[in-house]
C-alpha cells in the first residue's frame, strides 16, 4: 500500500491552455474523489466516482472541467481553457467500500499565469 | 446548512500545553465528523473521527469532544509538541453521501 499518488505535483500554465492531472488511488479502493483547495481554505468537493461511474459533481465543476475514471482504477481531471481563478491545489482521495475514511494524495498545485 | 464553521483561524501554544480547536455545524443530518492534519505541501491526513452517538473519543494525545445538542465538536491536543505545528481541518459528511464538507482550517504553531 503506497498511498494515493498524484501527478504532476506542480503545474504552471498560461491562461487559456488545457491541463490534465492524474490520480492513482490506493489499490482496491473503489471510491475516488476530487477536491480543490485554495490558499487558506479547506478542501472543497468537486466530484466523486464509484468504480468507473461518476456519481456526483459539484456546481464548482464548470463545463471546462471534466473527470474520468475509465477502468475504475486511476482517474484524470482535465481543465480546458484555464483561467487565473483555477489556480489552486487539486487533491484526490480514495476510500474502500462503505468506509467513510478518505485517504488523500499529496495534491497537484496549479498556477495559471 | 452545509457549512462547517471552524475557529480559531490560528493558534499559538507553548510546548506541553493543550491546543483546542472548535467547529460548529447546522445540518443535523451530518453523522460523521473527522479531523484532518495537513503539513505544508502535503495532502490532509486523517487524525481522528467521531459519530454523533459518542460524546468523546480519545486516541493518544488527540481527543474529540462532541456536543450534539449544541451542534459543536472540538479537537483537543494534549501535551502539544512542535511537531504538531500544522493546519487542522474539521469536516462533516452525511450518511449515504460521500463528500466531506471541510471547515476553513486552523493553523497551529507550537513553540518550544
Amino acid at each position: 500500500d503506497t498511498g494515493v499518488s498524484q501527478d504532476p505535483r506542480h503545474k504552471i500554465t498560461k491562461r487559456g491552455q488545457n491541463v490534465t492531472f492524474r490520480c492513482d488511488p490506493i489499490s482496491e479502493h473503489n471510491r475516488l474523489y476530487w477536491y480543490r483547495q485554495t490558499l487558506g481554505q479547506g478542501p472543497e468537493f468537486l466530484t466523486y466516482f464509484q468504480n468507473e461511474a461518476q456519481l456526483e459533481k459539484s456546481r464548482l465543476l464548470s463545463d471546462r472541467f471534466s473527470a474520468e475514471r475509465p477502468k475504475g482504477s486511476f482517474s484524470t481531471l482535465e481543465i480546458q481553457r484555464t483561467e487565473q481563478g483555477d489556480s489552486a491545489m487539486y487533491l484526490c482521495a480514495s476510500s474502500w467500500g462503505y468506509q467513510e475514511t478518505q485517504y488523500f494524495g499529496p495534491g497537484t498545485r496549479l498556477l495559471v499565469l | 446548512q452545509q457549512q462547517v464553521k471552524q475557529s480559531p483561524q490560528s493558534l499559538i501554544v507553548q510546548k506541553g500545553g493543550i491546543s483546542i480547536i472548535n467547529c460548529a455545524y447546522e445540518n443535523t443530518a451530518f453523522d460523521y465528523f473527522p479531523w484532518y492534519q495537513q503539513f505544508p505541501g502535503k495532502g490532509p491526513a486523517l487524525l481522528i473521527a467521531i459519530r454523533p452517538d459518542v460524546s468523546e473519543k480519545k486516541e493518544g494525545r488527540f481527543t474529540i469532544s462532541f456536543n450534539k445538542s449544541a451542534k459543536q465538536f472540538s479537537l483537543h491536543i494534549m501535551d502539544s509538541q512542535p511537531g504538531d505545528s500544522a493546519t487542522y481541518f474539521c469536516a462533516a459528511s452525511l450518511r449515504g453521501y460521500n463528500k466531506l464538507i471541510f471547515g476553513a482550517g486552523t493553523r497551529l504553531a507550537v513553540h518550544p
